[in-house]
């Protein structure tokens, strides 16, 4: 069945220049989430989605950052005027319901800034 | 793909013996953990989980034990294949909200 599509899978970007990913929840999947893992480590939380509200971006690292489920379905993970330690794979989750485990990941899109 | 985890601790495990994974994870109040799987190019993948009134949990050819003395969690896979090479990560959710937690990765190496 479908799973959690993410795109791009590979994003190369200059220093300064603004990014988008996509993240194509589980169809029905109210719950959605985002997470950055560099290399050689873990996933790490970056913001939560219910439907469309945002409940949680505290794991933002930044106010370039920027998410958004405007339907409640597919999100958007922004980046803008990138950097360097921007790099990593950016993981997106989601979930049937709140409080719903395990959540289902998406492959990620690899971010290089240049 | 670029491997996961370049720099994480590494077990080495003979092809057909068993493999065990250990893990200390960080809050006393989480009530949920996970094992997830995450091969190189790919999203972690769920494994097994057990919620924080068990101590013992058993999936096909995997075994979770969660001990909430100590605050350390394990991961047991039965006559290790080829297929089981990947990066392992414990993970906890806390009983507030949905976001998981992540340890440290081990990545399992299978030796023929």
């Amino acid at each position: 069945g479908a799973g959690v599509s993410q795109s791009p899978r590979y994003k190369v970007a200059k220093r300064g220049q603004d990014v988008a990913l996509r993240c194509d929840p589980i169809s029905g999947h109210v719950s959605l989430f985002w997470y950055q893992q560099a290399l050689g480590q873990g996933p790490e939380f970056l913001t939560y989605f219910q439907n469309e509200a945002q409940l949680d971006k505290s794991g933002l690292p930044s106010d370039r950052f920027f998410a958004e489920r405007p339907e409640g379905s597919v999100s958007t993970l922004k980046i803008q005027r990138t950097q360097q330690e921007d790099s990593a794979v950016y993981l997106c989750a989601s979930s049937l319901a709140r409080g719903d485990q395990p959540q289902h990941f998406g492959d990620g899109t690899r971010l290089s800034i240049l | 793909g670029e491997s996961v985890g370049l720099h994480l601790p590494t077990l080495s495990v003979q092809e057909g013996d068993n493999s065990i994974i250990n893990c200390a994870y960080s809050n006393s109040a989480s009530d949920y953990f996970i094992w997830y799987k995450q091969e190189s190019g790919k999203g972690p993948q769920f494994i097994i989980d057990i919620r924080s009134n068990m101590d013992k949990r058993q999936g096909q050819r995997v075994t979770v034990l969660l001990n909430k003395t100590v605050k350390h969690l394990s991961l047991q896979i039965a006559a290790t294949q080829p297929g089981d090479s990947a990066v392992y990560f414990c993970a906890e959710v806390g009983n507030r909200d949905d976001k998981i937690i992540f340890g440290k990765g081990t990545r399992l190496h299978i030796l023929p």
